[in-house]
């Protein structure tokens, strides 16, 4: 069974580029079409940021795709996100997922999450 | 504001049904697959239903997804004290080119 787990600095200061890795353990990055991630500010709902394909082909979500770059690394078996300008607003749990919210099989897979805090 | 609107909260007995709704658009829920994910506190989401009603291996029968026109409803029989948790749907807009979350619906199990 697939495992992702997602790594980055725990603590930010605004203005700053947050950047994210997912490892993805258990199976081959190439065995899903599309790779995700969604963040959870504090006490509030989830937020799909984007998703990359095996083609390197990416989505954003509107409100952040000026600030947003999704990759992938297919022989280190990880995807990233980077994230510029951050402000408090930013400050969530960012998860990696494998899939997504309308695609075909859903968002299957979950990192545990880490959280990321913008503070000066 | 979410795209998708979900009820904030619901709550039913142990042992009862409950329903949880999630309302779009044409261009969303009417155009695409619906999932759902369940979050108990302090964890990741996990996937409940994918396309409209299928569920994922290890994922029960109480668990139940049904759509129509641009609403999308889940279902849980059987109510059981860990079903307390948040419950979120998801779909994609081919306006936006973007997934979307509903809001969130907090089922307490009184």
């Amino acid at each position: 069974q697939v495992q992702l787990q997602e790594s980055g600095p725990g603590l930010m200061k605004p203005s700053g580029t947050l950047s994210l890795t997912c490892a993805v353990s258990g199976g081959s990055i190439s065995s899903s079409k599309w790779w995700s991630w969604v963040r959870q500010p504090p006490g509030k709902g989830l937020e799909w940021i984007g998703e990359i394909n095996q083609s390197g082909s990416p989505n954003y979500n509107p409100s952040l795709k000026s600030r947003v770059t999704i990759s992938i690394d297919k022989p280190k078996n990880q995807f990233s996100l980077k994230m510029s300008s951050v402000t408090a607003a930013d400050t969530a749990v960012y998860y990696c997922v494998r899939g997504g919210p309308g695609g075909g099989h859903g968002a299957d897979s979950w990192g545990q999450g880490t959280l990321v805090t913008v503070s000066s | 504001q979410p795209v998708l609107t979900q009820p904030p909260s619901v709550s039913a007995a142990p042992g009862q049904k409950v329903t949880i709704s999630c309302s779009g658009h044409s261009s969303n829920i009417g155009s695409s697959y619906v999932s759902w994910y369940r979050q108990l506190p302090g964890t990741a989401p996990k996937l409940l239903i994918y396309q409209n009603n299928q569920r994922p291996s290890g994922i029960p029968d109480r668990f139940s997804g049904s759509k129509s026109g641009t609403s999308a409803t889940l279902g849980i029989t059987g109510l059981q004290p860990g079903d307390d948790a948040d419950y979120y749907c998801g779909t994609w807009d081919t306006s936006l080119s973007a997934g979307v979350f509903g809001g969130g619906t907090k089922l307490t199990v009184l």
